[in-house]
């Protein structure tokens, strides 16, 4: 059964870089039919789309966020990985990370990861 | 970017009721559209996929309708793990969007 798991610090700096790893367990980040995405929820608010990566690194953002955001993939572990730039009090959420499914270029979240919880503080 | 819209945002309903939730999108996505649950302090789960398609091991009192750019969730007859809140999420295009949600309480 496939799993994701979040992990990172759970507290950082205003204007510091958050980076956040989800892990892959129970199948290979390596499918060609399933992208890995990042999905945040600020407290008391609602679902955020971050950003999406297939495998072979091609990547989609949302616009949003896009001058801070970087995902990237690393097969060889099976994770994905997320840095938030330059963060204010607006990044604290719970982060989501999540398998894409993707079927002929439509895309829907099937698996999440439970979500850890980020803090931007001094 | 594609806006989801809600409605209602919250909806206070009996066991063994009838409820339905519905999606408007900004413009038309055929029939990408995602359902999701969410629990306090959880995960969101996948209901329903491609406007209708029920995801594995979801129970059948769940169905979605639509397509374009009005959607509906429906839940035929509420259970006491049904109250939570539901997403929707359009799948046609990036950036991926959600609708605010739908608090679904007890009455």
């Amino acid at each position: 059964q496939l799993q994701l798991q979040e992990s990172g610090p759970g507290l950082v700096k205003p204007s510091e870089t958050l980076s956040l790893t989800c892990t892959v367990s129970g199948g290979s980040i390596s499918s060609s039919t399933y992208y890995w995405g990042w999905i945040r929820q600020a407290p008391g608010k609602g679902l955020e789309w971050i950003g999406t990566i297939y495998y072979l690194g091609s990547t989609y953002y949302n616009p949003s966020l896009r001058s801070r955001v970087t995902i990237s993939v690393d097969t060889s572990k099976n994770q994905f990985s997320l840095k938030l730039s330059s963060v204010t009090a607006a990044d604290t959420a719970m982060y989501h990370c999540a398998r894409v499914a993707a079927t002929t270029g439509y895309y829907h979240m099937d698996v999440w990861g439970k979500g850890t919880t980020v803090t931007v503080s001094s | 970017d594609i806006q989801m819209t809600q409605s209602p945002s919250s909806v206070s309903a009996s066991v063994g009721d009838r409820v339905s939730i519905t999606c408007r999108a900004s413009q038309g996505i055929s029939s990408w559209l995602a359902w999701y649950q969410q629990k306090p302090g959880k995960a969101p789960k996948l209901l329903i996929y491609a406007a209708s398609r029920l995801q594995s091991g979801v129970p059948s009192r769940f169905s979605g309708s639509g397509s374009g750019t009005d959607f509906t969730l429906t839940i035929s007859s509420l259970q006491p793990e049904d109250f939570a809140t539901y997403y929707c999420q359009q799948g046609n295009r990036f950036p991926l969007t959600f609708g605010q949600g739908t608090r679904l309480e007890i009455k």
